[in-house]
């Protein structure tokens, strides 16, 4: 079956160390995007590709990175600049990125710091 | 400051009851997302509709967009439609495509048997 694949399910990060979260998908789409959710707060972009070699900043991109190599990849650094990394973090996909697509999620990584 | 409101904040209702969450947004739109998290956390888009009414088994989704108002209802509900409900407006006369939706915080709905 075609999804997104988030790996691991639960992170923990020690000060000061870099982390990456895994996001696969198999829908061949385009466009892919990195949310943050924290308790009672609505989901937060931090990041979105449209393109393979290509990515933009959202909202909040501040002490994370991603790279896109491959279409089917999206992977995210949560750097030691990232002060408050404890969160839950979501990835999706789209056809295309244009309005109005529908987005697919991942089942999300917990990241919390030891 | 979050644009998008919805109420209630937690719904408890009992099995076979109607269920209506809402969605208001302050600024005007070009469609609007109902997406369901399930305890566990992922997340599955149930609607995107841009006017009118979509109906899809016990869900059904509402839009005025002059009122800027959104509805979700769920018929006969059941416990398995135990979730957080979040509706994302996206803004029009924007370049771009969903990098531009806004999330609301989410509707928690618990059904008892």
């Amino acid at each position: 079956d075609g999804g997104i694949t988030q790996s691991p399910k639960y992170l923990f990060r020690k000060e000061g160390q870099n982390v990456t979260l895994s996001c696969e998908q198999n829908l061949n789409h385009d466009a892919m995007y990195w949310y943050r959710q924290d308790p009672g707060q609505g989901l937060r972009l931090i990041y979105y590709s449209q393109i393979v070699n290509d990515f933009q900043k959202g909202d909040i991109a501040e002490g994370y990175s991603v790279s896109r190599e491959k279409k089917e990849s999206f992977p995210l650094t949560v750097t030691s600049a990232q002060k408050n990394p404890t969160a839950f973090y979501l990835c999706a996909s789209s056809i295309s990125g244009r309005p109005n697509e529908k987005l697919f999620f991942g089942s999300g990584t917990q990241l919390s710091v030891l | 400051k979050n644009e998008v409101e919805q109420s209630p904040q937690n719904l408890t209702a009992q099995e076979g009851e109607f269920i209506t969450i809402n969605c208001s947004y302050s600024v005007g739109i070009s469609a609007l997302h109902w997406l369901q998290q399930h305890p566990g956390g992922g997340i599955v888009s149930l609607f995107m509709l841009s006017s009118g009414k979509k109906k899809h088994g016990r869900l059904i989704a509402t839009i005025n967009i002059q009122e800027k108002h959104s509805s979700l209802h769920i018929t006969a509900s059941h416990p398995r439609d135990s979730a957080v409900y979040i509706c994302a407006p996206r803004p029009p006369f924007l370049q771009g495509g969903s990098e531009k939706l806004v999330f609301g915080k989410g509707t928690k709905l618990t059904v008892n048997p």
